[in-house]
């Protein structure tokens, strides 16, 4: 499994856009990037997922580097219900998603 | 996407006894996965439901301890059996869709999950 590294913790002011950055080095050549985030211990919701190109939905936007080691999650205007721990996962939907620690995003009023 | 509910949504259990937890989809779903979530940790795996035949596990599950069946392609249940206080977890299900074109919707939803502790 690719493994992931995102920053532990970020604020964001309620209002501006959220940056969610994550390092997949190790992604494999097929592999999509994931990104679902967990509201105070709910199931985890999905956000976006995307392979090479960028893509937005009304949710987010996905911006993922020409080689593919690293994107960033955009959440353009945070409200206080982006208030979660986000994760950014490479693989493939129908098989094991391997969670990783996440970022604990907390938006500020 | 999937409308996934789970049965039931918390209880409190004795050590030594075992718990059965539902998950529900309302569309037919071609791969069902069972994730616990320890106190203050990440999601986990611990095993894939397949459709009439045994469950796979991952490293550190067992079926005598996780027995899961999957009768059907929108219902699965997973028991948490002999049951300690280090089981006191979230239990979620997860619900995907193999196959299909490259590039094709292949994306795992999640129930909103069962908050299990045991005394």
């Amino acid at each position: 499994d690719a493994k992931t590294t995102q920053p532990p913790s970020m604020d964001c002011a309620e209002g501006r856009a959220a940056n969610l950055p994550c390092n997949h080095s190790t992604i494999s050549g097929n592999e999509y990037v994931y990104w679902y985030r967990q509201i105070h211990s709910q199931g985890p919701q999905y956000i976006i997922h995307g392979l090479k190109n960028n893509e937005t939905n009304e949710m987010a936007s996905l911006i993922i580097t020409e080689d593919r080691k690293s994107s960033t999650l955009i959440l353009p205007h945070a409200t206080l219900r982006d208030t979660a721990v986000y994760y950014c996962i490479p693989g493939f939907g129908n098989e094991k998603l391997t969670f990783g620690t996440g970022t604990r995003l907390t938006i500020i009023p | 996407s999937a409308v996934i509910s789970q049965k039931p949504s918390r209880d409190i259990c004795q050590r030594g006894t075992s718990l059965t937890i539902q998950c529900q989809v309302d569309s037919q779903v071609t791969m069902m996965f069972w994730y616990r979530q320890q106190p203050g940790q990440s999601l986990t795996l611990i095993a894939t439901a397949n459709q009439g035949s045994e469950a796979t596990y991952e490293s550190g599950f067992v079926i005598d301890k996780f027995p899961i069946s999957r009768p059907n392609l929108t219902f699965s249940t997973l028991t948490v059996s002999n049951m300690s206080p280090e089981d006191s977890s979230i239990y979620l299900c997860s619900v995907g869709w193999a196959g299909g074109l490259a590039g094709a919707l292949e994306t795992q939803y999640f129930g909103p999950g069962t908050r299990l502790l045991v005394l």
